[in-house]
């Protein structure tokens, strides 16, 4: 499988706390996304961060990037109980296709 | 602008049987795909197109076939249902690949008995 790999596949914290999930992939990259998947529901876009970039922000989200290790991290600060869903990592290799990670799922308790 | 619509949301088929799910994107997109995605599981990638007219294989395309005779539309076919296609399937656009962020649609359930 080409799939990128997430870790861990379930975190569960408590409201107000950070979480952090990490993706890693095998090939070169153009670009990485992060997306986040609400139960039973599409896709959202979260993030983008490119091959040439280390970190960036929006809002409580903070991604980093390390294409010498291949690997993101994904991190939520101040977390709430609405940041609970599924958090797929989706990178776009040497082929320009899109591929997904296996995905991670945050709990966030109130 | 509507994004990107599928229909129907909800499907219940025979083994054997043939249907059509429906994309379609309002936004002049050159590039949409068709994932599906199974419990527990990302999404991997079926079909893709980068333009009418133009389709290729992802990583699963066995049982599935597409077309891409205008912009706005991009329907995938199932030939003969299996229980193994019960799914949902997303379909998304992007207005490039590699530029900008990727529009997914809201999903459709499908069973196969």
């Amino acid at each position: 499988s080409q799939q990128g790999e997430e870790d861990p596949q379930a975190l569960s914290i408590q409201e107000g706390e950070n979480a952090t999930m990490n993706c890693s992939y095998k090939t070169s990259i153009n670009n990485l996304q992060w997306y986040r998947q609400n139960s039973g529901r599409g896709l959202v876009h979260l993030i983008l961060i490119r091959s040439n970039e280390r970190e960036k922000h929006s809002g409580r989200l903070r991604v980093t990037l390390d294409t010498s290790k291949k690997s993101s991290s994904l991190l939520i600060t101040a977390s709430r109980a609405a940041d609970t869903a599924s958090y797929f990592c989706v990178f776009e290799g040497s082929a320009r296709q899109l591929t997904f990670g296996s995905g991670t799922q945050l709990t966030v308790l109130p | 602008n509507a994004g990107v619509t599928q229909t129907p949301k909800f499907q219940v088929l025979k083994t054997g049987q043939s249907m059509t799910l429906q994309c379609a994107q309002d936004m002049n997109h050159e590039y949409m795909s068709w994932y599906r995605q199974d419990p527990g599981m990302g999404l991997r990638l079926i079909h893709y197109s980068v333009g009418a007219g133009i389709t290729d294989q992802g990583e699963v395309p066995n049982g599935y076939n597409v077309s891409r005779s205008t912009t706005e539309d991009f329907p995938l076919r199932l030939l003969s249902a299996a229980p193994s296609q019960t799914s949902v399937y997303f379909c998304a656009s992007l207005l490039e690949r590699g530029v900008g962020t990727q529009y997914f649609g809201p999903g459709t359930r499908l069973l196969v008995l």
